[in-house]
């Protein structure tokens, strides 16, 4: 099942514009997680938040966890044509589920030059 | 380099006859993943193991199989009885499955059956 769900679908901006993108989940996490995936190819890790984490920051991306409201979001800051790609967010149960994470279907992000 | 392979990188079938997806890491992680990406679409789990000589199914296993013999190798077989195997497969490692960190992914193989 899926249980991050990705908002927007697909998000078009100019280069040096900001990158919000969102996700939302059902039942309690360990952690999520953030990949991006450029198109025809595997993903890459982006960044882990843990569910006593608010706020983390990597380089130019910043992801909050709000987990009274069961929801994400990733801020990609003054973005390139390069960061064109589609980013998905995944999240972690903890207890019994082991390593296995749960994928959102993907924001696809466009960033024109 | 350290990584994970995936090959081929497209691999083209007929319908009714198995096929082997091979999946290599040289990270020494101890976990390792099948997922099945369909268009447009997030990753679904198709089997996962977390030590030699032990896997289990993952969201939607029926019509596949899977091997751990090695730490450093996860082959995933598309039977003949999986409905729509057309579909792009992602082999993943994690190096420590209790603690969640993150997952390595290759980069792919897109399997196309007709």
């Amino acid at each position: 099942s899926q249980q991050g769900e990705e908002d927007p679908q697909a998000l078009s901006i100019q280069e040096g514009e900001n990158a919000t993108m969102n996700c939302s989940y059902k039942t309690s996490i360990n952690n999520l997680q953030w990949y991006r995936q450029n198109s025809g190819r595997g993903l890459v890790h982006l960044i882990l938040i843990r569910s006593n984490e608010r706020e983390k920051h990597s380089g130019r991306l910043r992801v909050t966890l709000d987990t009274s409201k069961k929801s994400s979001s990733l801020l990609i800051t003054a973005s390139r044509a390069a960061d064109t790609a589609s980013y998905f967010c995944a999240t972690h149960a903890g207890g019994t589920s082991y390593g296995k994470l749960t994928f959102g279907q993907g924001t696809i992000l466009t960033v024109h030059p | 380099d350290g990584g994970i392979t995936q090959s081929p990188k497209y691999l083209f079938r007929k319908e009714g006859q198995n096929v082997t997806l091979s999946c290599e890491q040289n990270l020494n992680h101890d976990a390792m993943y099948w997922y099945r990406q369909d268009p447009g679409q997030g990753l679904r789990l198709i089997y996962y193991s977390q030590i030699v000589n032990d896997f289990q199914k993952g969201d939607i296993a029926e019509g596949y199989s899977v091997s751990r013999e090695k730490k450093e190798s996860f082959p995933l077989t598309v039977t003949s009885a999986q409905k729509n195997p057309t579909a792009f497969y992602l082999c993943a490692s994690s190096p420590w499955l209790k603690g969640a960190y993150e997952q390595y992914f290759g980069p792919g193989t897109r399997l196309t059956v007709t």
